[in-house]
């Protein structure tokens, strides 16, 4: 089985700075990764994915990410945060091949700080 | 496009009352349709998944059950209501792919409050 840590439950930030929000996974197989982003009162909303290819994934709102294999992280970056950004974002794995279930980190709430 | 429904957006109910949420999906055949519960600081707790109609599958044990009557349509209810069932309730659904990797797409919501 996989499974998702977010390494940071709340990470504050002045709007304008940069912002990185940790993932880190563990599975024995291929996976898939995805973010999304948790605004308040809402479902989830897919920022980016990564399958295969390029591990420079970009996503939507200006944000990115870098598969990284050999130390099984996925960090979420973005280079200047706005007010807007503010909500909780989460890591998810999934395994390759077929079916399988997604599994979710306990998500990371990002405060931007005017 | 493909967009998802659900219903209501918020509920109150008291304890011991059946409940009846509901979920469609428009603009895809043979979904995946997924029920979850997130509770703060806990995450996403997957409930129930289906790949087809009538093909249900629990995740973990509740008095809450899940029924999928048509192809694009997944249903969670429950006879009686425990005040641990409060949360929010999220619906979702996703492509079918045989390589995998299929990213899942969320509903509003429902935000339960048992009384």
């Amino acid at each position: 089985a996989q499974s998702v840590t977010q390494l940071d439950s709340q990470v504050p930030v002045f709007e304008e700075a940069p912002v990185e929000l940790r993932c880190n996974y563990s599975s024995s197989v291929s996976v898939y990764l995805f973010w999304y982003v948790q605004y308040p009162n809402q479902g989830l909303q897919l920022l980016l994915k990564y399958l295969s290819g390029s591990t420079l994934v970009k996503g939507i709102n200006g944000f990115e990410a870098e598969f990284n294999k050999s130390q099984t992280s996925f960090h979420l970056r973005k280079p200047s945060v706005h007010i807007s950004d503010t909500a909780e974002y989460f890591c998810a794995v999934i395994r390759s091949g077929g079916y399988q279930k997604v599994t979710f980190g306990i998500g990371t709430k990002l405060q931007v700080i005017p | 496009s493909q967009t998802i429904h659900q219903w209501p957006a918020t509920l109150v109910q008291p304890v011991g009352s059946p409940l009846s949420l509901e979920c469609t999906v428009e603009g895809t055949s043979n979904p995946n349709l997924y029920w979850y519960r997130q509770a703060a600081g806990r995450g996403l707790q997957l409930l129930f998944y289906s790949v087809g109609i009538g093909q249900i599958s629990s995740e973990v044990p509740q008095n809450l059950s899940a029924s999928r009557p048509q192809d694009r349509q997944f249903i969670l209810s429950s006879k009686k209501l425990l005040l641990s069932d409060s949360g929010f309730y999220l619906c979702a659904w996703s492509g079918r792919d045989t390589l995998g990797g299929q990213p899942q797409h969320f509903g509003d919501g429902t935000r339960l409050s048992i009384l």
